[in-house]
């Protein structure tokens, strides 16, 4: 079946840009997603991308698709502490329909070095 | 601001238990969602409703049922508690035409 996958942690040094990588298995993927999850709170979305596009930028974040390659990155510039937190990659091909699904990847926990 | 409120966000239970996790939207989404979260394992999917008195097993529904008596209430139930299922629960919810999820901040259960 399908599936997501993506590294489980990463230490960035804070003012350094943090790049999380998400690799995914279903070439009919027509939405990918990144939601942040804080310490101890739900999933919140942090943007998404359509399955047509190659960039979006959202002030400090970029996220970068490459098709060919099933290949999804968020890139988080001049990191914060407050950036602390698990990201999820997440992909569907649509969630029109009731047997639709979105298939989430493990998380990456971002962790911020002094 | 839309939200989806998990009343318990903390619950210590003990085994054999019946335990109820509650989850409300006020969104008038027509589909919600149950999933855990477990360190390592990601989120799995539980329970599903898509209408009122609809529901849909997720990948996981074993030990678990659900009620959707009214659109904005999703409630997991845990007919009989085991340790097994000590875990942060994630309520969702999405509208018809949206292909984006909603989440609840989680109602973390500890089974003793």
């Amino acid at each position: 079946g399908e599936d997501v996958e993506q590294s489980l942690f990463l230490s960035v040094r804070e003012g350094d840009s943090s790049v999380i990588n998400c690799t995914y298995t279903d070439s009919s993927s027509t939405y990918l997603y990144w939601y942040k999850q804080e310490p101890g709170a739900g999933l919140q979305l942090l943007t998404y991308i359509f399955s047509n596009m190659d960039m979006k930028q959202d002030q400090r974040l970029t996220v970068l698709l490459n098709k060919k390659d099933k290949h999804l990155s968020l890139r988080i510039a001049d990191t914060q502490t407050g950036d602390s937190a698990i990201y999820f990659c997440a992909e569907t091909n649509g969630l029109m329909n009731r047997d639709d699904k979105i298939i989430f990847g493990k998380g990456t926990r971002l962790h911020i070095l002094p | 601001d839309v939200k989806v409120t998990q009343s318990s966000r903390y619950l210590v239970k003990r085994t054999g238990e019946k335990v109820f996790l509650e989850c409300v939207q006020d969104m008038d989404h027509e589909n919600m969602f149950w999933y855990r979260q477990d360190p390592g394992l990601g989120l799995r999917l539980i329970y599903f409703s898509y209408d009122v008195k609809m529901k849909e097993k997720g990948d996981i529904p074993e030990g678990y049922s659900v009620s959707r008596e009214k659109k904005e209430r999703f409630s997991l139930i845990l007919e009989s508690a085991s340790t097994n299922q000590t875990s942060m629960y994630l309520c969702a919810s999405k509208g018809s035409g949206a292909n984006v999820l909603t989440f609840g901040a989680g109602s973390r259960l500890t089974v003793l």
